[in-house]
């Protein structure tokens, strides 16, 4: 399978401040990369869809303001939760499809963000 | 609607024996992709199999199946021989239409091995 990884895997902050999480695509381009934001205990939901040199697509209800999303290039999105508060802990997960004709998505390994 | 159901929040296995977790989609696009993924602990999501709404046989990768009855919308998980490392949570989803990008997950099932 895709190779995925995230940076960090975990993030403790302090509220109010940014926080930036990369994810890469190790061995192949993603035109399109996916985030994720799953609580405990729960199931993923879809935050944004992320085209390489296009804006995100962003989900109902998530705010594009506070979640920024950069597709620099094919192989790396990143996604900055601006002036994080505690309600923003949370698990960020990321997925890309090897290209536009593969089904299947590959996820990285996720990052825990804790706000404090 | 939901989109994906999965209705056993918890499952027990014996060590070696199978076991199915159960899946139900709901779409009226002919089209649609479903597939299963592996949650252990760690947190990452762990592609298990894939099964294409067109496809005639059930899919099947190493010990999972998944036992797909298109007309009931079910696309069934089923492990055999569980292993321990088998332990967690496993979601179904969905990907619903053609070149579509959006996954829909199940609320998912966590898996105990007992050995």
């Amino acid at each position: 399978g895709a190779v995925v990884s995230q940076h960090p895997s975990w993030v403790i902050c302090k509220s109010g401040t940014s926080v930036k999480i990369e994810c890469r695509s190790l061995d192949f381009q993603a035109t399109t990369m996916f985030w994720y934001r799953q609580f405990p205990k729960q199931s993923l939901m879809l935050m944004a869809t992320s085209n390489e040199g296009s804006k995100a697509t962003y989900e109902q209800g998530v705010e594009k303001d506070k979640f920024l999303i950069n597709h620099a290039s094919l192989t790396l999105s990143t996604l900055t939760v601006t002036s994080a508060h505690p309600e923003d802990s949370s698990f960020y997960i990321c997925s890309a499809r090897r290209d536009p004709s593969q089904e299947t998505q590959y996820f990285g390994p996720g990052t825990r963000l804790l706000v404090l | 609607a939901q989109k994906i159901t999965q209705t056993q929040p918890g499952m027990f296995v014996q060590e070696k024996e199978a076991v199915t977790l159960d899946c139900t989609y709901d779409t009226s696009d002919p089209s649609y992709g479903l597939f299963w993924y592996k949650q252990p602990s760690s947190g990452e999501m762990i592609f298990l199999i894939y099964q294409g709404s067109y496809d005639q046989q059930n899919a099947t990768e190493g010990r999972y199946s998944l036992n797909f009855q298109k007309a009931r919308k079910s696309a069934n998980l089923v492990i055999s021989a569980s292993q321990l490392g088998d332990s967690a949570m496993y979601f179904c989803a969905m990907r619903e239409g053609l070149g579509g990008n959006q996954f829909y997950f199940g609320t998912g099932t966590s898996l105990t091995v007992i050995p």
